[in-house]
């Protein structure tokens, strides 16, 4: 298994809905993730932490479940602008970070 | 502000030369990151500095990939005898501490090609 998935997408969403993609982990000692927002051809930006008792930035929530071992994003009232490829990342216990490979989301007018 | 600054922005290059590229982290931050990503995938960490600790080289896929960091600031990556494989867009990123759980800020890359 890798050390961490994602669906690779596209998600094709029209503008306004709600979007939700998860990322699985599988190093059980993970301390710390995120969400990175990477846009085509251009490098990765900190969307946000992920806490364990979940948080939300705005339209943008992030949850952890660890029983499960996955983090999931969630996007309410989609922009154009929210076209991208969201980047789950993990902290493991080399304190070393993991990086998914990203799921592409793709709003549409 | 400045960011954190990469050059080349692009780099083609023949099999079998050897090419360096620059990494200027943002002033003060004394973590400084080496990635590499490929079209499609994850990045692939490749080397870690932290202050004046010695350097995690252990995602250096070959020999033939080096790193210093000079100063405690600017960073050269060295590919040497280049392969076709190595084509990707090679990514720094700089943070404060370096601690793992604290915001990692990019350069926009350099995207190497090797013919």
């Amino acid at each position: 298994r890798k050390e961490v998935e994602q669906d690779p997408g596209p998600f094709n969403v029209p503008e306004g809905a709600t979007v939700a993609f998860n990322c699985t982990y599988s190093n059980s000692a993970s301390q710390s993730f995120f969400w990175y927002r990477q846009d085509c051809r251009k490098e990765p930006k900190l969307l946000m932490s992920v806490y364990s008792s979940g948080n939300e930035d705005g339209r943008f929530t992030a949850q952890l479940n660890r029983a499960s071992q996955y983090i999931s994003l969630l996007i309410r009232d989609s922009k154009l602008s929210d076209s991208a490829t969201y980047l789950c990342v993990f902290l493991d216990s080399n304190y070393q970070l993991i990086w998914g490979a990203g799921t592409k989301l793709i709003i549409k007018p | 502000g400045a960011g954190v600054s990469q050059s080349p922005s692009n780099k083609v290059t023949e099999k079998g030369k050897d090419v360096e590229l620059r990494c200027d982290p943002i002033s003060g931050h004394t973590a400084l990151y080496w990635y590499r990503q490929s079209l499609g995938q994850g990045l692939e960490f490749l080397i870690y500095f932290q202050g004046n600790s010695a350097p995690d080289k252990s995602g250096l896929p070959s020999d033939r990939f080096s790193a210093e960091r000079t100063g405690g600031s600017v960073s050269t990556l060295t590919i040497q005898r280049t392969q076709q494989e190595d084509s990707a867009v090679y990514l720094c990123a700089s943070s404060l501490w370096g601690q793992g759980g604290e915001k990692l800020f990019f350069g926009s890359g350099t995207q190497l090609s090797v013919l």
